[in-house]
């Protein structure tokens, strides 16, 4: 199965930086179905992005996703004060999909 | 499209742990039911998914305790897992297609 490895852990960041989070697969995933989900307490996850750059319906600009093959990259351009939570990829493309161990993004 | 998930919050060791998953507001028919959990302060983990022709696809890890089902009349699909442990204590959830269900929390005590 593919592992899923984000970095870094936990991104403590201001209002108004921007973010960074990584996702790296083990191996290529096939026709980049990788997604990337918002997850705050006591909440199912959101989905945020889907076919790793596209925005799901309703997801604000400020979220875009990038990568294809191994790599993949989540950007939130300004950090809202909403936006601190935790955030997980997943792939999608093989019959055994697989999430990531998740991403913490902190208020600094 | 809404997911709701139904069943027992607390399992005894040894027993199976069943769950129901009802969909409404629409139909999922063209894409897959998957289920994921999330034990309490971790992360998510890919339990399986089944399609609507019954077809499905398991985590390896749990393959031999697993068991879905779907019920295509009622719009509900259902998860069995047997000889539970307290490491499968989580919040289960389904989801097809960026819907997710609220998730239902599984104990795992006697």
């Amino acid at each position: 199965e593919i592992v899923l490895t984000q970095s870094p852990g936990t991104l403590s960041l201001s209002p108004g930086e921007r973010a960074t989070l990584s996702c790296r697969a083990s191996q290529s995933v096939s026709s980049n179905y990788l997604a990337w989900y918002q997850q705050k307490a006591g909440q199912a996850p959101r989905l945020l992005i889907h076919g790793a750059s596209s925005r799901a319906t309703g997801i604000p600009d400020r979220f875009s996703g990038s990568g294809s093959g191994t790599d993949f990259t989540l950007t939130i351009s300004r950090l809202e004060p909403e936006d601190f939570a935790v955030y997980y990829c997943q792939q999608y493309g093989s019959s055994v999909q697989t999430f990531g161990g998740g991403t913490k993004v902190e208020i600094k | 499209v809404q997911l709701q998930e139904s069943g027992p919050g607390l399992v005894k060791p040894s027993e199976t742990l069943s769950l129901t998953c009802t969909v409404s507001g629409g139909s999922i028919s063209s894409y897959s039911l998957n289920w994921i959990r999330q034990p309490p302060g971790k992360g998510l983990e890919w339990i399986g998914n089944i399609y609507y022709s019954g077809r499905t696809n398991n985590s390896p890890s749990l393959k031999s305790r697993v068991t879905m089902s779907v019920d295509t009349s009622k719009n509900q699909f259902s998860l069995r897992l047997s000889s539970v442990t307290a490491a499968d204590t989580a919040v289960y959830y389904c989801a097809s297609q960026g819907y997710w269900g609220q998730g239902t929390l599984v104990t795992v005590s006697s």
